[in-house]
């Protein structure tokens, strides 16, 4: 294992909802970053978190909005949800002392969070 | 842009025999290179990464993989493959000194036949 935990495990929410993930990073990691993985396809790199301020984006809209707390815990935040939003969101942990640029060789995974929108 | 692809959508193998999934990446400088396993509605465990010097890189699992500069290439391979290995197998891409910034293949599938 890891020692990244994610939650919930699974959830399913009606179309237009809100929703909240949850990641606990691992210990020594000050960065977060946020992955969807569609079925059958590979991971999407939503957004990163290092010292609770967004470090890079990918392409998605502002309607995906993240935090990190001073435990370098985080938090991905989706609203008005599509059905399209249906996926595996994966949060990997890395990162040490400093920036993101420094010893931040690996990315440790969460086992994910599998959001249904219906 | 960073971009992986990963030609091989599905891989049948027989048990025992050798393994070797193809990855070819797109990046302007040297990159961080990675094969990542997946088992179904599981997260991603690292089989090995390759960040420089030698270019055949020893994983877990006996996995390992070879960088290829001049092909764009890292390709992973086994030589034994075991029933446990079946899984969803993923190349990635990372710009230097930010492993949590990945970019990623679309997957291998590998099925083992016994």
């Amino acid at each position: 294992e890891t020692g990244v935990t994610q939650s919930p495990t699974h959830l399913i929410k009606t179309r237009g909802q809100q929703v909240t993930l949850r990641c606990s990073s691992q210990s020594g990691h000050n960065t977060v970053s946020w992955y969807q993985q569609a079925l059958g396809q590979g991971p999407q790199f939503i957004f990163q978190y290092y010292r609770e301020e967004e470090n890079g984006r990918g392409n998605f809209p502002p309607r995906f909005s993240g935090l990190q707390f001073p435990n370098y815990s985080s938090e991905l935040n989706v609203n008005a949800l599509e059905l399209d939003d249906s996926a595996l969101y994966l949060c990997a942990s890395s990162g040490g002392q400093g920036s993101p640029g420094i010893a931040n060789t690996e990315a440790f995974f969460g086992q994910g969070t599998r959001l249904t929108v219906v | 842009a960073q971009s992986v692809t990963q030609p091989d959508i599905h891989i049948t193998v027989s048990e025992g025999a050798s393994l070797e999934l193809r990855c070819n990446y797109s990046y302007g400088a040297t990159p961080y290179l990675f094969w990542y396993v997946q088992s179904p509605g599981q997260g991603l465990q690292l089989l090995l990464k390759y960040f420089s010097g030698d270019t055949l890189v020893q994983g877990i699992k006996g996995f390992e993989a070879e960088f290829k500069r001049s092909q764009s290439s890292f390709n992973l391979r086994k030589p034994s493959v075991h029933w446990s290995d079946a899984a969803e197998y993923f190349c990635a891409v990372a710009r230097r000194s930010n492993a949590g910034k990945s970019t990623f293949g679309d997957g291998t599938t590998l099925t083992v036949k016994p």
